[in-house]
């Protein structure tokens, strides 16, 4: 089945500063990687998302990049801000007969201001 | 437009007991995901509903089970709780011919 490695588990930055999280796929049939936001004790929301037909997608401070052939991807957020600290994770999906979903481990992201 | 809610917000039962967990999807939304996430970890796929009928399921044994209702709402059954069950579980809802999904803000579990 599918394996998503993300990277590192904890990341602490200086407001204003540029953070990046990396995550790595094993199955080669995902084909679209959403980016979740987690703030504590609520559900993730959705940040940006890219599909497998695209190399780059950036909407304001956020961008998130693809390699298919490597089989990784990276969300950048630049001008962090302390609302950006909450728990960050990557995902691989394989749309199909039914959408199969796998996360990662989720990153810790600290703005300090 | 109202977005994905899910009840209760927190539950606590004792081992061997059954649970049931309530989602309603997003309006215009006809596929309904369960997922477990325990402390510190990703949410891990549990199952999908889509018109009524359960269409994927993830690594969890029988006695997780599901309904979907004819308005897209959910529950989510657990029966003979164990220890490890405790967890927030997530409900997330998208349009079948789409790949966003929207989380609710979970139930969190705890079983004594």
């Amino acid at each position: 089945g599918e394996n998503v490695e993300q990277h590192p588990s904890t990341l602490s930055v200086q407001e204003g500063d540029s953070a990046v999280i990396k995550c790595t796929y094993s199955d080669s049939a995902s084909n679209y990687f959403p980016w979740y936001k987690q703030e504590l004790g609520k559900g993730p929301q959705l940040i940006i998302d890219i599909r497998s037909n695209v190399g780059e997608k950036k909407d304001q401070r956020i961008a998130v990049t693809l390699n298919k052939t490597a089989k990784h991807f990276s969300l950048h957020i630049t001008e962090t801000q302390p609302e950006d600290s909450a728990v960050y994770f990557c995902a691989a999906t394989v749309s199909g007969g039914y959408q199969k979903v796998t996360f990662g481990t989720g990153t810790k992201l600290q703005v300090i201001p | 437009e109202t977005g994905v809610t899910q009840s209760p917000t927190h539950l606590i039962k004792t081992r061997g007991q059954q649970v049931t967990l309530r989602c309603s999807s997003q309006s215009g939304h006809n596929t309904v995901s369960w997922y477990q996430q325990a402390l510190g970890q990703g949410p891990q796929f549990i199952f999908q509903y889509y018109r009524e009928e359960e269409n994927g399921r993830g690594n969890f044994p029988p006695r997780f089970s599901g309904l979907q209702f004819p308005n897209y709402s959910s529950e989510l059954n657990v029966n003979a709780l164990e220890l490890d069950d405790s967890a927030l579980y997530l409900c997330a809802s998208r349009n079948q011919g789409g790949n966003e999904q929207f989380f609710g803000p979970g139930t969190r579990l705890t079983v004594l």
